[in-house]
């Protein structure tokens, strides 16, 4: 079975804190992804990254950074946490190509305090 | 802009009886569609996927039906248990990398005992 691992389940942090989220699969995908999900919005991507070291603009990156220094890992940075983010912060990866599916992790549940 | 979207956002079911959960998508070039359960405060499962050269297709107790026609994707689910309550979702990949998956909202299924 696919394992995704999202390491904090619960986090509570002050506003201006630098939050960092960490997600590790393993099943050697190339792809992996940071969603957020708010009710009423759904799934909204903020990052993605196809490779090591690579990086991809999702559809709402401010506010967020990442980093993928191994194959197995991908971090979501929060450089200074706002209320606004308050969430639930899913990982995801999937293999390369056209019609493969993505595997998500158990969501991270932040609250800015 | 391009969507995926739900008929229904809530469906409530009698436990024993078939369940249908419908998704509308807009874009003709979708070639891949998925669907996820969320269960209360856990990340989404892979339930099953289809390709746009298949119109159905079979999983345990799961159907996923496609039609391309009217750009309609339906999710059955037979002899519906209490465990099947959840959220579901639809997903379609518009071609290209699994990157640019778009999430519908999500309908809400709840069985009663």
């Amino acid at each position: 079975d696919v394992k995704v691992t999202q390491s904090s389940r619960y986090l509570v942090k002050r506003t201006g804190e630098k939050v960092f989220l960490e997600c590790v699969q393993d099943m050697d995908h190339e792809n992996m992804f940071w969603y957020r999900q708010d009710p009423g919005l759904g799934l909204r991507l903020i990052y993605f990254s196809y490779d090591v070291k690579m990086k991809e603009k999702g559809d709402i990156p401010e506010g967020y950074s990442v980093s993928r220094e191994k194959k197995e890992r991908f971090s979501l940075i929060l450089e200074s946490a706002s209320t606004n983010q308050t969430s639930m912060y899913l990982c995801a990866s999937g293999s390369q190509g056209a019609g493969n599916t993505i595997y998500f992790g158990e969501g991270s549940w932040l609250t800015v305090v | 802009g391009e969507s995926v979207g739900l008929h229904l956002p809530t469906l409530s079911v009698q436990e024993g009886d078939n369940s249908i959960i419908n998704c509308a998508y807009s874009n003709s070039a979708s070639d891949y569609f998925i669907w996820y359960k969320q269960e209360s405060g856990k990340g989404p499962q892979f339930i099953i996927d289809i390709r746009s050269n298949m119109d159905k297709r079979q999983g345990q107790r799961v159907t996923v039906l496609l039609n391309k026609t009217v750009k309609h994707l339906s999710l059955q689910i037979a002899a519906t248990q209490p465990g099947d309550s959840a959220v579901y979702f639809c997903a379609e990949n518009s071609g290209g990398s699994n990157y640019k998956l778009t999430f519908g909202k999500g309908t809400l299924l709840t069985v009663n005992p």
